[in-house]
């Protein structure tokens, strides 16, 4: 049961117009939302997070808004540049009770910036 | 270094081989992270230490699959009797602080690809 989930396996955006990836969780107890952007054979780079005592926290083109009653989080990219093209995995932490904060990831929504 | 090593960056092996898989830390980080990536899937969690202590291994698909971290900074993940299902990108995360920490993000490597004939 996939506690994180990406619905859109895919996106295309033009240039220079706004791209806005979603991200759904099941778990209550996820208290940290993080997005990473990876490129092809790289490992996934931390772009921008939000706790979740926030609903929105904003870092230059990046804005990431959470909803906590929807359960639902979402990453705005204004304005979309070609090399933003890229796989965007959404992430969530909690407390494993062992020690450690867990990262729980989405599948990925691969980007695509039409110049 | 600047960021998370990895290596080797590619790992070919028969079924049945041990294959050893090292990750540098960045240099004073406190928790270490490894994670297993298959193809079309999200990073799913293996096992954490902070520092030399390997505190979480809940995520250890088998008993197969053994890591360790003697001095508290480079570690190695060890996966023993490989077989096809193992084949995935293996991938090492690092933070500063205690825990991975809530409000602390996990920094990545680049992976080592692992492949399983």
């Amino acid at each position: 049961d996939q506690q994180v989930k990406q619905n859109s396996p895919s996106l295309s955006v033009q240039e220079g117009r706004i791209s806005i990836l979603n991200c759904d969780y099941t778990n209550s107890m996820f208290d940290y939302f993080l997005w990473y952007k990876k490129y092809p054979a790289e490992g996934p780079t931390f772009l921008i997070s939000i706790s979740s005592i926030k609903d929105k926290n904003e870092d230059g083109r990046f804005t990431v808004f959470l909803n906590k009653s929807a359960k639902h989080l979402s990453l705005h990219i204004v304005p979309s540049q070609p090399g933003d093209s890229a796989v965007y995995f959404c992430a969530a932490s909690s407390y494993s009770g062992a020690g450690s904060y867990q990262l729980t990831f989405g599948k990925g929504t691969k980007l695509s910036v039409i110049p | 270094g600047a960021g998370v090593s990895q290596s080797p960056r590619y790992k070919v092996a028969k079924r049945g081989q041990d294959v050893a898989l090292r990750c540098d830390p960045i240099s004073g980080h406190v928790s270490l992270f490894w994670y297993q990536q298959a193809l079309g899937q999200g990073p799913e969690f293996l096992t954490y230490f902070q520092n030399e202590a390997q505190l979480d291994k809940s995520g250890l698909p088998s008993d197969r699959f053994f890591a360790e971290r003697p001095e508290g900074s480079v570690s190695t993940l060890k996966i023993q009797r490989t077989q096809q299902e193992d084949s995935a990108v293996y991938l090492c995360a690092s933070s500063l602080k205690t825990g991975g920490s809530s409000n602390q993000p996990q920094h990545f490597g680049d992976g080592t690809r692992l492949s399983i004939l």
